[in-house]
């Protein structure tokens, strides 16, 4: 099975500032990275697709990046409804593994 | 506009079986696969089964495999998780999510707490 792991596993930051989250496949994905937002209480939300494919109707200061097994999500100008949770997914292969997470809070 | 709709969980003992639902509407249901995901309390997420969109092929991961069998009914726009013989790590809000292209569960319901505890 292909693991994914996440860092940080929590982060502070405040609005306007910008972050990176990264995600590190045990193998090569060749692209297949899939990152998702979860609110508290809430389903989580499909962020980008293809490692770098934005979904439809997400802003435009969100952003992915990488290949092989590297990977990273950079939120520019952070506003208040981006502090959630966000985590990766190996979508080349089953088990759809995920990465543990990474908390963003407001410093 | 796609829904998702689990219902189902509860609270169960050890060792019994509970069987969540999840109504869907807004897409053509017979033509996608869906899956079930899972969150155990303040932890992240864990798939936890798929099914084509036909219903002829299944996957589940090792936690679950012998124990878990998910289903569907087109005719019904319906998907199902039969979870057998339950253990205390199973407690978890379990989504059912639409699969999308490229590996993506690109909609997900608003999920059902299950809770196994005696």
């Amino acid at each position: 099975d292909i693991q994914m792991t996440q860092s940080p596993t929590s982060l502070a930051a405040s609005v306007g500032e910008s972050v990176t989250i990264t995600c590190l496949a045990s193998e090569d994905i060749y692209g297949s990275l899939v990152w998702y937002q979860q609110k508290p209480g809430k389903s989580p939300q499909l962020l980008i697709y293809g490692a770098t494919i934005l979904e439809d109707g997400i802003p435009s200061r969100f952003s992915g990046s990488g290949s092989d097994t590297q990977y990273s999500l950079k939120i520019n100008s952070l506003q208040p409804e981006d502090f959630a949770s966000y985590y990766c997914q190996n979508g080349l292969s089953t088990p759809r593994t995920f990465g543990g997470g990474t908390k963003l809070e407001l410093k | 506009e796609v829904q998702l709709v689990e219902s189902g969980g509860g609270l169960v003992q050890p060792g019994r079986s509970l069987k969540l639902s999840c109504a869907a509407s807004g897409f053509t249901f017979s033509s996608f696969a869906m899956a079930w995901v899972r969150q155990a309390p303040k932890k992240g997420l864990e798939w936890v089964a798929t099914i084509t969109s036909g219903g002829s092929n299944t996957y589940y991961p090792d936690s679950v495999k012998g124990r878990f069998t998910i289903s569907r009914d087109n005719a019904k726009s319906t998907l199902y998780l039969q979870m057998d013989s339950l253990r205390s790590e199973d407690t978890a809000t379990y989504y059912c999510a639409k699969e999308g292209a490229r590996g993506t569960f690109d909609y997900w319901g608003q999920g059902v707490m299950v809770t196994v505890s005696s």
